[in-house]
Formats: structure tokens, sequence, C-alpha cells
């Protein structure tokens, strides 16, 4: 059965400090795995990793692909109050082919 | 460019009452979603459209029909709706890669 694992389920982080979120997956015909950032309405994404891609940063934000070890963490360095949503992690496509497996997500609040 | 719109955004029913979500996406995607989120949860997959003319039970089916009417257009049916079903419902369309764009979501709550 296709998976995904997220950890931590919450975090609490003062401003300025930085954060790694960690993803698992184990998945059918495993392609890509995605970031998404959603903060009280849909998910917006961040980032897709794929074999020829495994590393990617934007700005602040920066996520690297373990192929081997089956994992993925998204970094986020000098954290802002605007950082402070939930991250998704979803790994693709399993055995539908087209879907993609979400793990349940990291709250990230970041305090003032 | 809109992206991918749905409609209600709010909804209330009572148990046993039917009801339709649509949602439509003007970026010419093949494939189209349905999930649901529950707090702590997660996104679970409903049905999911390959393409048009084809759909497919996703990991939670049970209560729930669609219909893929176009390329632009994908709808969720609950024939005859249960509290457990109350749940925030997003569509999402994506082409050939696998990133998934989101629409804003529709909260039901069925009493």
């Amino acid at each position: 059965e296709d998976k995904v694992v997220q950890s931590p389920l919450s975090l609490v982080v003062h401003e300025g400090d930085t954060v790694t979120l960690n993803c698992s997956y184990e998945v059918t015909n495993f392609r890509s795995l995605l970031w998404y950032k959603q903060e009280k309405k849909a998910p917006t994404f961040l980032f897709m990793l794929t074999s020829s891609g495994i590393e990617k940063k934007s700005g602040r934000l920066s996520s690297i692909l373990d192929k081997k070890e089956l994992s993925s963490i998204l970094n986020i360095t000098a954290t802002q109050t605007g950082d402070s949503a939930i991250y998704l992690c979803a790994a693709g496509p399993g055995n539908s082919g087209y879907a993609l497996n979400f793990g349940k997500g990291t709250s990230l609040l970041v305090t003032p | 460019n809109a992206g991918v719109t749905q409609t209600p955004k709010f909804q209330v029913l009572k148990t046993g009452q039917s009801m339709t979500l649509q949602c439509a996406q003007d970026m010419n995607h093949n494939s189209m979603y349905w999930y649901r989120q529950d707090p702590g949860m997660g996104l679970r997959l409903i049905y999911y459209s390959a393409s048009e003319g084809t759909t497919d039970k996703g990991e939670v089916p049970n209560g729930y029909n669609v219909s893929r009417l176009n390329k632009r257009e994908f709808s969720l049916r609950l024939e005859s709706a249960a509290p457990s079903q109350t749940s925030v419902y997003f569509c999402a369309s994506s082409a050939l890669t696998d990133t998934q764009y989101f629409g804003p979501g529709t909260r039901l709550t069925v009493l």
C-alpha cells in the first residue's frame, strides 16, 4: 500500500529560526515528490522533485530528495510569521499511474 | 486565467439530501481530481479523471459519483449525504507533469 509520512505533525518556532520538515514515502512506480503550502485555503505548489531534479531552491525555501532513503526534507531559513501554514508532502503516481498520495501535513507556527 | 474554480464555496445539507459540486479549469489540463480534507487526515483522493471520458476510484469513493463533462469540467455528486461526508472538498487538475493545481475548496456540512 502506498504511503507518505510527514514529521513532525506540528512545530512552533520563533521568527528567524531555521526549520526542517521531513517526508518519507513508499509509493509504487515513484516518479515525483511534491511540496505544497496550505494557508487556510487551497494548497499552493512549492516544489517538485524527481530523479532528474533532486534539489530545488526558492528564496528561503529549499528541498532535497534522497532517493536511497526514500525521503525528502523541506528547509525554511530565517522564518517569518507569514511562513505559518500547513506544509503538505505528496508522492506519486502510485498504483493509479496518475494520482498523488498525500501525507497528513506538518503544521508550522512561527511566533514573533 | 482563473485556474481551477469550484462552486459552491459553502454548503449545508440535511442527511439524505443530494448535491453536486462543480469544478472547472481553464488551463487545458487533461487530468482532474477530487479530494476531501478532514482534520488530521491530510488530503484523500475520492475520484480522478486521467483524461476526458475516463474516471477512476481513489482511496475513499464510497457515497460519491463523478462526471467528466468535458475537458474543462469535473463534477462530484453526493446522492444521499451523510454526516460522515462533512468535509472540505478540493478539486485539482494537472497536465503532463505530476504538479496538481488546486481550486479554492468547498466547505460542506451535513447535519
